[in-house]
């Protein structure tokens, strides 16, 4: 079956340094990427997607690329804020007709220290 | 901007209790989600309703009833809460059932079973 993976963390940066959040998948076929964030006390959000191969998802500062050959979507921001700290989930959503599952990762959490 | 919106937010109830969350949407999207959220195991798909009238099984459906009352409203009943329902519960929607739309999703319940 369809896996995610990533660390849980927390991790832990001073603001401005540079954010790496690694995530591997196992799928079969090509699926769809997302990264979601999720701010205390409050629902997922889209962060940002891919839908094929080489593909860069990016929104607000944060950016991933979609690479089949390591089958990672790894999330990278040059600078963070405080405001960034949350708990950010990769997923991974098979592209075919009809619902099939989506599959969430652990969720890493982020602490932004001043 | 409702979006998504569950109630209660916060829930505690006696082992064998039963209850039901609530959840609507007013964004006019077709399918609907319930998961849970655990420590340590990302998000869970309990039950899904494709479209209007239509419900499925996710990977977790054991303990739990739904019901999609309207095309707005997605329902999860406990009928006999224990204490492994313990968790923070979440609705979702996407405008189709396909699985590479991003899913839009409420804050949340937080229910605790003793």
């Amino acid at each position: 079956g369809n896996s995610v993976t990533q660390m849980e963390g927390p991790v832990t940066l001073s603001e401005e340094a540079f954010l790496t959040i690694n995530c591997t998948y196992t799928a079969t076929g090509y699926p769809s990427l997302f990264w979601y964030v999720q701010y205390p006390g409050e629902g997922l959000q889209l962060l940002l997607k891919a839908t094929k191969a080489d593909d860069k998802g990016s929104n607000k500062g944060f950016e991933a690329t979609y690479r089949k050959e390591t089958t990672s979507f790894h999330l990278e921001k040059g600078s963070v804020q405080v405001s960034d700290s949350a708990v950010y989930f990769c997923a991974l959503a098979p592209n075919s007709g009809g619902y099939q599952k989506v599959t969430f990762g652990i969720g890493t959490k982020l602490q932004v220290i001043p | 901007n409702a979006g998504v919106t569950q109630t209660p937010k916060f829930q505690v109830l006696k082992t064998g209790q039963s209850m039901t969350l609530q959840c609507a949407q007013d964004m006019n999207h077709n399918s609907m989600y319930w998961y849970r959220q655990d420590p340590g195991m990302g998000l869970r798909l309990i039950y899904y309703s494709a479209s209007e009238g239509t419900t499925d099984k996710g990977e977790v459906p054991n303990g739990y009833n739904v019901s999609r009352l309207n095309k707005r409203e997605f329902s999860l009943r406990l009928e006999s809460a224990a204490p492994s329902q313990t968790s923070v519960y979440f609705c979702a929607s996407t405008l189709t059932a396909s699985s590479n739309q991003p899913q839009h999703f409420g804050d949340g319940t937080r229910l605790s079973i003793l």
